[in-house]
């Protein structure tokens, strides 16, 4: 099994950055690190998605360290609507992970 | 364009019965994922689908099947429902298989009582 840890929740303030950490150490060394954003009462929205170093895109910036064990979603200057629960997938041996999710709430 | 159509959206269904779910993915998509999501065990990955063929399998009973149609279309079978079948069963396209970046529907709802 691929065990992915996260934290449970996190708090911020808005216009702040936010880094959310998944901790995943035994992924296939070939696969994506991917991270999706999850609403109430909807499937998971990709947010941005890594094999190693950095990644950014227009939303998100992605962390990957050589050894690959971890990975940290960079949102910049967060805003109310960013509240939601954050999500990372990893692939282990064809079969592919969750973590458990973090949820981030916004305040003004 | 279309998202990610899942059918039905909310689904209630008895202990024993059997319940297939639809989902039509985004055009062009040829990779079909499902996945479970519950409160307790959160996202859990059910399988991949290619080109109609059953590529990867997640560590659910064989209770759990599906298929893929020749136009990408796939269908989820649940046979001899379990109360702790109750979940969010989520679907996910994209072009190619493995963690290629999903695009999701937003679920079917099923409740077994």
């Amino acid at each position: 099994l691929a065990k992915t840890t996260q934290p449970i929740s996190m708090d911020s303030y808005e216009g702040q950055e936010v880094n959310i950490t998944c901790s995943h150490n035994n992924i296939a060394t070939n696969d994506y690190i991917t991270w999706y954003q999850q609403f109430p009462s909807q499937g998971p929205r990709f947010i941005i998605q890594g094999y190693k170093t950095k990644v950014t895109n227009e939303v998100a910036s992605l962390f990957i360290p050589a050894d690959r064990k971890s990975s940290t979603l960079s949102l910049p200057r967060v805003s109310l609507s960013d509240t939601a629960v954050y999500y990372c997938l990893v692939g282990l041996f064809n079969k592919f992970y969750f973590g458990s999710g973090t949820k981030l709430n916004v305040k003004p | 364009k279309a998202g990610v159509t899942q059918t039905p959206r909310y689904l209630i269904k008895t202990r024993g019965q059997q319940v297939t779910l639809s989902c039509s993915p985004i055009s062009g998509h040829r990779s079909v994922s499902w996945y479970q999501q519950t409160p307790g065990q959160g996202l859990q990955f059910l399988f991949e689908y290619f080109s109609e063929t059953q590529r990867n399998k997640g560590n659910f009973p064989g209770r759990f099947s599906g298929r893929q149609f020749s136009n990408s279309r796939s269908e989820m079978n649940v046979s001899t429902l379990e109360l702790g079948d109750s979940a969010l069963y989520l679907c996910a396209s994209s072009l190619s298989t493995g963690n290629d970046g999903y695009t999701f529907g937003s679920g079917t709802r099923l409740t077994v009582v």
